[in-house]
């Protein structure tokens, strides 16, 4: 059963350019949710999406984007990339129904390493 | 506002020492949830533990015992006889009681480094 995959694991990009990220969800989930984390820093939530809509947003510009195709996986997309964009992007995913609020348990992936120059 | 603040940033013990690892936390709501994460250097974040805000009865699991105390918005994490694969940055982390939600605000993590 293979958890939640992302890829590409590592990329490199210039100022100014623009990037797609994507997420494979855990089998069986249908929500999944993308966080940035800074070198040395705690993951922050960008968004989340749940029937291919997005439900929640943390705060990140509109250069942050994301789509949820009805096989559950998901796309990140950033704009106009700046050099603070340089980070660790995490997906994660949880099951359907109730099982992700009563155990708010989030299966995370091992993440995109974003380099911009 | 949510805030989660871990103050040790980093950690270094020899092995088979016991480590605790602190966590203080912010909010609004009565009702929470209290995580913690495990990020080894592959990258990906492995679930701990959850702790609802209406349960403080602590917990321990194998090395691993929790230590919540709502009085003092903390929720701390030991490791007793820590080996050498416990090395990894750890998350406290912390989420509002709406259904559904998958935002969590994490701290900024504490770097433990287990010594053989």
């Amino acid at each position: 059963d293979a958890g939640v995959t992302q890829s590409p694991t590592h990329l490199i990009k210039t100022r100014g350019q623009q990037v797609t990220l994507r997420c494979s969800p855990k089998s069986g989930h249908d929500t999944v949710s993308w966080y940035q984390q800074a070198l040395g820093q705690g993951p922050q939530f960008i968004f989340q999406y749940y029937e291919e809509e997005e439900r929640q947003r943390g705060n990140f510009p509109d250069r942050f984007s994301g789509h949820q195709f009805p096989n559950y996986s998901s796309e990140l997309n950033v704009n106009a990339l700046l050099l603070g964009d340089s980070a660790l992007y995490l997906c994660a995913s949880s099951p359907p129904g109730t099982t992700s609020w009563d155990t708010g348990e989030l299966f995370f992936g091992e993440g995109s390493r974003l380099t911009v120059l | 506002a949510q805030k989660v603040t871990q103050a040790q940033t980093e950690i270094s013990v020899v092995e088979k020492e016991d480590v605790t690892l602190d966590c203080v936390y912010e909010t609004r709501d009565t009702t929470y949830y209290l995580f913690w994460y495990k990020q080894p250097p592959s990258g990906e974040l492995v679930f701990l533990i959850r702790r609802n805000s209406f349960d403080e009865q602590n917990e321990i699991s194998g090395r691993y015992s929790w230590n919540f105390q709502k009085s003092t918005s903390s929720f701390n994490f030991t490791i007793t006889a820590s080996q050498v694969v416990d090395s990894a940055v750890y998350f406290c982390a912390l989420r509002n009681s709406i259904q559904g939600a998958q935002k969590l605000v994490f701290g900024q993590g504490t770097r433990l480094t287990i010594n053989p």
